[in-house]
């Protein structure tokens, strides 16, 4: 079956410009996580959704970085007045269920390259 | 805050041998550890994943193990291949949070 997918695979904006980025789950997975992969750097969490929980936003880095998820499968991750630190790749992962489950393991997406000029 | 190492950073051995690559945590009250594999461009793949009441897993070449006390984790890879040259990334997931914290990774190079 189909795999998590997210699109763009590549953005360039110009500093101060808003960018969208979108992530599709694997279909009836209830958990997706967004990440940040900055040049030799680990992979920073961000946002993770479960269910029809409220998202713990603890990993977002500034009030200009939201998302949801709508209808508890796709997702958007958008970032308002980008600046040149927000360059990264954006990796998407979902998990078929619930913490506490055996069956947890993350199916990570290909990623969006997003350089901000 | 749990913190998570790999060591080494980077590997290049000849084809056939065989390797560990190590990872290690701060907080022993994981609920589980992750083995992942990224190729140059891609998004991460899961190779195993241990469960805090598990000791080990393995799958084909791979066998990772995992030492809640002494707060580490092993990966073996048998017999190496070229096709196995990637980034390998451990990730933990603490007893208080169901979010993996990720090392920074493995990079291994495996040469004909």
């Amino acid at each position: 079956g189909a795999g998590v997918s997210q699109s763009p695979s590549n953005k360039v904006t110009e500093k101060g410009k808003d960018v969208e980025l979108r992530c599709d789950p694997i279909s009836g997975h209830t958990a997706l996580y967004w990440y940040r992969q900055s040049l030799g750097q680990g992979l920073e969490f961000l946002i993770y959704f479960q269910g029809n929980s409220a998202p713990d936003k603890s990993g977002l880095p500034s009030d200009r970085f939201s998302a949801e998820r709508t209808g508890g499968s796709v997702s958007t991750l958008t970032i308002q007045r980008t600046q040149q630190e927000d360059s990264a790749v954006y990796l998407c992962a979902s998990s078929p269920s619930a913490p506490g489950a055996r069956t947890d393991t993350q199916y990570f997406g290909p990623g969006t390259r997003l350089t901000v000029l | 805050k749990q913190e998570v190492t790999q060591i080494p950073a980077a590997l290049s051995v000849p084809e056939g041998e065989n390797l560990v690559l190590n990872c290690s945590f701060t907080d022993s009250a994981i609920y589980n550890l992750q083995w992942f594999r990224q190729d140059p461009g891609k998004g991460l793949t899961s190779l195993l994943l241990i469960q805090s009441s598990q000791r080990e897993q393995t799958s084909g070449r791979l066998n990772a193990s995992l030492d809640k006390s002494s707060g580490r984790s092993t990966l073996y890879i048998a017999a190496s291949q070229p096709g196995d040259s990637a980034t390998y990334l451990c990730a933990a997931a603490s007893g208080g949070s169901y979010i993996p914290t990720f090392g920074r990774g493995t990079s291994l190079i495996v040469h004909p």
